[in-house]
């Protein structure tokens, strides 16, 4: 069965710095990742999707990575505001499993000004 | 464009009361999902559709029934509350089995 890591489970930061959030899954044979953003009380947010084939998703100041191989992938954040406190859930759409994802724990991210 | 809503926003149930959670969305996406958060257990998906008149189970179905009568509709319906399924219940709809899921604002259920 697939599981899905997420690490560290809650991060604090100062504005402006940038940092790496980080996601783990067991099986490789995936279709996409995808990273989601969750404000508290409120739905989830599409961030950023990539396609198994694919390396790596831009988009502003966000930037994830995918090492499929590995069952590894990475959300970039660069030049963090207080805005961006959320928290950050990772999911894999499995190929044996058709349309389900399956989502990791989240990571609580915390931008103090 | 309101994308996916979900219908009531809050409710409180007894337990053994039946109720039905409405999810419509408004962008013409042929597949849609249930699925229910609980802390320390993340979100899993309860059942899911892959078009109109159709359904599936998904990872966690026990209790839980549903139904796609119109493209644009997904129902959830509990027909005996328990405890159990006090939780957050969010809808998504992607275009296709591979695409970005769209999710609805969530329905907070308590079941006492």
């Amino acid at each position: 069965k697939q599981e899905v890591t997420q690490i560290p489970a809650a991060l604090s930061v100062p504005e402006g710095e940038n940092l790496v959030l980080n996601c783990s899954f067991t099986d490789s044979a995936i279709y996409n990742l995808q990273w989601f953003r969750q404000d508290p009380g409120k739905g989830l947010t599409s961030l950023l999707l990539i396609q198994s084939s694919q390396r790596e998703q831009t988009s502003g100041r966000l930037n994830a990575s995918l090492d499929k191989s590995s069952g590894r992938s990475t959300l970039y954040i660069a030049a963090s505001q207080p805005g961006d406190s959320a928290t950050y859930l990772c999911a894999v759409n499995e190929n044996n499993a058709g349309n389900m994802l399956t989502f990791g724990g989240g990571t609580r991210l915390m931008v103090k000004p | 464009n309101a994308g996916v809503t979900q219908t009531p926003k809050f409710r409180v149930l007894k337990t053994g009361q039946s109720m039905t959670l409405l999810c419509a969305q408004d962008m013409n996406h042929e597949y849609m999902y249930w699925y229910r958060q609980d802390p320390g257990m993340g979100l899993r998906l309860i059942h899911y559709s892959v078009g109109e008149g159709t359904t599936a189970k998904g990872e966690v179905p026990d209790g839980y029934n549903v139904s796609r009568l119109k493209k644009q509709n997904f129902l959830l319906g509990l027909e005996s509350a328990a405890p159990s399924q006090t939780s957050v219940y969010f809808c998504a709809s992607s275009q296709g089995t591979t695409d970005t899921q769209y999710f609805g604002p969530g329905t907070r259920l308590t079941v006492l």
